[in-house]
């Protein structure tokens, strides 16, 4: 296991619902990341949080909304997607300098219908 | 846009062979590149990585070769098994703490 874990693994969810995914790290990391995964395409970065603070938002629309409470966790609120959302969505941690490493967790795969 | 892609988005081989996964970055001011395999159902899990001060790493089957001239990166895995069949990302730094990464190549091995 690579330290960071996600929760839920599988959603399947309608567009009018709302729901959240979670992310949590227990390796000490300051910097926390929101990956898009869709199929044949590379990792998408959507957000990145630098000790709570939000450093980059990757032009994602207003449905997706993040929020970082403290450095070991991290949610993505979802509201009102599309179809075309559905895809894997990968958190991942790291130190904020020194190293560029990051590390994933396994993954929230999400359906929209 | 994207500036780390891979030559091929699939390679096959024997189980025992070596393996070699190709890839080309644009950046040539990256310093950092990282080589990640991600298996079904998991997120991606390092491998390898290597700074551009460097041509060549080596780990524990894996060698990571840099090519700074023609921009171009590779990996290479000793002995081919079949829990060697992933799909394989590299990914270079673009600032302190992003990285890009390449659409993947996925390894089939052959029994």
């Amino acid at each position: 296991e690579t330290g960071v874990t996600q929760t839920p693994r599988h959603l399947v969810m309608g567009m009018t619902n709302k729901k959240s995914l979670k992310c949590e790290q227990h390796l000490g990391h300051n910097a926390m990341y929101w990956y898009k995964q869709s199929a044949k395409k590379p990792l998408e970065l959507m957000f990145v949080y630098n000790f709570k603070e939000q450093t980059e938002n990757n032009s994602v629309p207003s449905r997706f909304s993040p929020e970082c409470p403290n450095s070991s966790h991290l949610f993505l609120h979802l509201h009102t997607l599309q179809p075309e959302d559905s895809a894997l969505y990968l958190c991942a941690s790291s130190t904020w300098t020194g190293t560029y490493e990051q590390y994933f967790g396994p993954g929230t795969r999400l359906t929209v219908t | 846009g994207e500036s780390v892609g891979l030559h091929l988005p699939t390679l096959s081989v024997q189980e025992g062979d070596n393996s070699i996964i190709n890839c080309a970055y644009s950046n040539s001011a990256s310093d950092y590149f990282i080589w990640y395999k991600q298996e079904s159902g998991k997120g991606p899990q390092f491998i390898i990585d290597i700074r551009s001060n460097m041509d060549k790493r080596q780990g524990q089957r894996v060698t990571v070769l840099l090519n700074k001239t023609v921009k171009h990166l590779s990996l290479q895995i000793a002995a081919t098994q079949p829990g060697d069949s992933a799909v394989y990302f590299c990914a270079e730094n673009i600032n302190d703490y992003k990285l890009s990464f390449g659409a993947g190549t996925t390894v089939t091995v052959r029994a």
